[in-house]
């Protein structure tokens, strides 16, 4: 079992450009949450997808967008990139659709922008 | 809203001595509590949840933690540190089934020779 595996590992850009990074999923997992993670700073939620949809949001601006591929693979998207998004971005594959009490969060090892 | 505070950014202990992190939430209703390490340069890994039942719980590689409903605590301990122990720590609390983590600010975890 690979576990949750993101792409790439780091990442160099400037200021108003866009970036794209990738996340797979535990095998077995239908559920995608996406964080960001400031230098110093715990883990902040962005979204998270189930079933293609955007199930739920943080308090990110509609410049980070995503989407959920049919099989259960993510994108986080981030357009117009600011000094202020350089940080660790997280991927957490859940199981939503096993209906099981406790949905447990298992997280890939990141991938680290940075905007220059 | 939910919120998640660790008191104290560094703790630093002795090899061998107790370990002791803190957490104290804020919730509405009856919250899903965890304790997450993160080695440098790598994501996140479980070292334990509270989600119901008993109150304290143990986790790998020797930690446990207490669930205090009076208290809005779920301190993070250890009897005995070990040098591989440091890391940084974070707490987080989720209250909907499935739903998003809310983290704290993160305890760095220094162990002494």
């Amino acid at each position: 079992d690979a576990g949750v595996t993101q792409s790439p590992t780091h990442l160099i850009k400037t200021r108003g450009q866009q970036v794209t990074l990738r996340c797979s999923p535990k095998s077995g997992h239908d559920t995608v949450s996406w964080y960001q993670q400031a230098l110093g700073q715990g883990p902040q939620f962005i979204f998270q997808y189930y079933e293609e949809e955007e199930r739920q949001r943080g308090n990110f601006p509609d410049r980070f967008s995503g989407h959920q591929f049919p099989n259960y693979s993510s994108e986080l998207n981030v357009n117009a990139l600011l000094l202020g998004d350089s940080a660790l971005y997280l991927c957490a594959s859940s199981s939503l659709g096993q209906g099981s009490s406790y949905n447990e969060q298992f997280f890939g090892p990141g991938t680290r922008l940075t905007v220059l | 809203a939910q919120s998640v505070t660790q008191l104290g950014s560094h703790v630093s202990v002795s090899e061998g001595a107790l370990v002791l992190l803190r957490c104290n939430y804020s919730s509405s209703v009856p919250p899903y509590l965890f304790w997450y390490v993160q080695y440098p340069n790598q994501g996140l890994q479980l070292l334990l949840k509270y989600t119901t039942g008993a109150t304290l719980v143990k986790g790998i590689n020797g930690f446990e933690a207490e669930f205090k409903k009076s208290e809005t605590s779920f301190h993070l301990t250890k009897p005995s540190a070990h040098m591989s122990d440091a890391a940084e720590y974070f707490c987080a609390v989720i209250t909907n089934q499935g739903g998003k983590l809310i983290f704290g600010q993160g305890t760095e975890l220094s162990v002494k020779p």
